[in-house]
Formats: structure tokens, sequence, C-alpha cells
């Protein structure tokens, strides 16, 4: 089955730096990579998706994921962090057949003024 | 935009009641599913629902749970015998063809 690691558990950046968070992923096929936002008390809200193609994929809020095959990793970065940018970040890998995705355990963003 | 609907927002309920969380997916949607998430863990997934039966399931997903697609829109979760152990923010998701969208979330608190 896909399993997914995030690293870091908690991540702290002034606003208006740069961020990048990372995941790993194990899949023995193509996988299907996700990157979510939680906000506090909320769901999870789709920030972009990897299926297939360019490796580098736009998603909402000015965030971007490049997808390495040969690192089996799929990390989200953002070139400049706003104050709202601050919740906690799931990244999700799935199968092709719209069976289960499987999380990381999450990274939480914290940003300084 | 169509959303995943989620009711109740917050679910109390005594160990050892039976409690029932309900989803209403995306009405194009044919791929359903239960995550958990435990307050402050990661997001687990329980149980995935395609063509009117489960296609697969997790370990968390005990004979204690149920689903059920009891009409055209409603999906349910059911737990009987509830324990404090399962205290947790339930999440449902649909999809047509990946990716999920997910709904809210009800907050189940065992008492």
């Amino acid at each position: 089955a896909q399993s997914v690691t995030q690293p870091d558990i908690h991540i702290t950046v002034s606003e208006g730096a740069s961020l990048e968070l990372r995941c790993n992923y194990s899949y023995g096929a193509t996988p299907y990579l996700f990157w979510y936002v939680q906000s506090p008390g909320q769901g999870l809200q789709l920030l972009l998706k990897y299926f297939s193609g360019d490796t580098l994929v736009q998603g909402i809020k000015g965030f971007e994921a490049e997808f390495k095959r040969s690192q089996s990793s799929f990390n989200l970065r953002k070139p400049s962090v706003h104050w709202s940018d601050a919740a906690e970040y799931f990244c999700a890998v799935g199968a092709d057949n719209n069976n289960d995705m499987r999380f990381g355990a999450g990274t939480r963003l914290t940003v300084k003024p | 935009e169509p959303e995943v609907t989620q009711t109740p927002s917050h679910q109390v309920t005594q160990m050892g009641q039976e409690v029932i969380l309900r989803c209403v997916p995306i009405s194009n949607h044919l791929y359903f599913y239960w995550y958990r998430q435990i307050l402050g863990q990661k997001v687990e997934f329980l149980v995935s629902f395609y063509n009117n039966e489960i296609s697969e399931k997790s370990e968390i997903f005990d004979d204690r749970f149920s689903v059920e697609r009891p009409d055209g829109s409603n999906f349910t979760l059911k737990i009987r015998s509830t324990k404090l152990e399962d205290s947790a923010m339930y999440f449902c998701a649909s999809t047509y063809n990946q990716p999920q969208h997910f709904g809210d979330g009800t907050r189940l608190s065992i008492l």
C-alpha cells in the first residue's frame, strides 16, 4: 500500500520568506499526489495535485509543488509566505483506481510577523 | 462550486451508544470515503465505497463500523458500541475521478 512521510512536524517562517514543505511517498506505480491545507477547526482544502505530465504543478494561493520520481518526493513551495498561510499542511498519495488516499502526518506552519 | 456536506458539525454521545454520521457527497460523484483525524494527529483512512459496496477498509474499520448509502444522496457512517477512543473528527470525501473533495467534518466526542 502507498504511504507518505512528512519529515517536518512544525516549521516557522517569517512573513515574506520562502517556504518549502517536504513530502516523500512510497508507492509501486505512478502515484497520484496531493497537497491539502487545513486551518484550525476546518476541513481539508485541496491546494494542488499531480497525476501525470509536467512535474511542476501550480496550485491555489500561490503554491506550487514539484514531483521528483528519482527522489520519491513531492515538495510544496511558495516564494513568499503570507500570515494567512499559517495552517496544517498534509501531503497525500493516492492510487489511480479511486481507492483510498494515505496522508502524511502533516506539517504545521507558523508564520512570524 | 458543489460541496460535500456533513451533519452534524459536532456530535456528543455516551460511551456504548450508537452514533450515525451523515454526509451528502457531490451529486455526480461515484466514490465515497470516510476518514478519521484524532485531535492533533494525521488524517487516517477508514473506508472507501463504490457501487454500493465497500471497496477497501483499514484496520481501524472494525465490526463496530458500517457504512451505508440508503438513498441516492446520503452516505452514512455508523459506529456501534462507541468507545472513548472513537472521539475524533470524521471527514467524508467523494470523487468522480480524483481528487477527493472533503466535507468540513463532524467532531465526535464520546463521553
